[in-house]
């Protein structure tokens, strides 16, 4: 495997459910970090975790957990969602210093 | 003001045209300017970077900063039906201990056959 993983590619759940986005990285990166694609909106950013501490949480709804147990691996908690968070989450990784990220292909999310 | 400005389109031109897509920015602290594109149920790759003023050339892509107008622009020549695809523009500062990228809201270009 290569480059940035994302699974689920979809997941469809309910408001009460509780589930977890996973990303992993095999490019030796050691910063990593969630972004939020909505139609006809910027990405946002959502949590950075560099060096294997979180250095932002950009005003996310505590609804969204991130969990950074090792610097290949991202998770992102959720729970008790609402209809208005379906998107697109996206995880990308790079150097800590460095400003070319790379992605993974997204989880879509669709809250019902 | 967004701190980085990009027209959505969508963009149609014929194959073999040549496309310009353009951002602007405010935040005078961005020192690294990227292109990224972004296929339909993909995640965004990054095309080009570049760090001063002036041109970059990558085969058939043109990137090019002026920081004094703070405004960034990428240029595809011969354009293919396969460059068709939302491109993001990008720029990024240094944020405490990582650099923190700002992106656009991506223009949406399709190229006829």
């Amino acid at each position: 495997e290569t480059g940035v993983t994302q699974t689920p590619r979809h997941l469809v759940m309910g408001m009460t459910n509780k589930k977890s986005l996973k990303c992993e990285q095999h490019l030796g990166h050691n910063a990593m970090y969630w972004y939020k694609q909505s139609a006809k909106k910027p990405l946002e950013l959502m949590f950075v975790y560099s060096l294997e501490e979180r250095v932002e949480n950009n005003s996310v709804p505590s609804r969204f957990s991130p969990e950074c147990p090792n610097s290949s691996h991202l998770f992102l908690h959720l729970h008790t969602l609402q209809p208005e968070d379906s998107a697109l989450y996206l995880c990308a990784s790079s150097q800590s210093r460095g400003h070319g990220y790379t992605f993974g292909s997204g989880t879509r999310l669709t809250v019902v | 003001q967004k701190e980085v400005e990009q027209d959505p389109g969508p963009l149609s031109v014929p194959e073999g045209a040549i496309v310009s897509l353009n951002c602007t920015y405010s935040n005078s602290a961005f020192q690294y300017f990227m292109w990224y594109r972004q296929y339909s149920r993909k995640g965004p790759e990054l095309l080009m970077y570049t760090y001063s003023s002036g041109n970059k050339e990558d085969g058939r892509f043109t990137a090019q900063v002026d920081k004094s107008s703070k405004y960034i622009s990428l240029f595809i020549r011969d354009s293919q039906p396969s460059d068709s695809a939302t491109y993001l523009c990008a720029m990024s500062a240094n944020s405490g201990g990582y650099q923190k990228v700002t992106f656009g809201i991506g223009t949406k270009l399709q190229v006829i056959p």
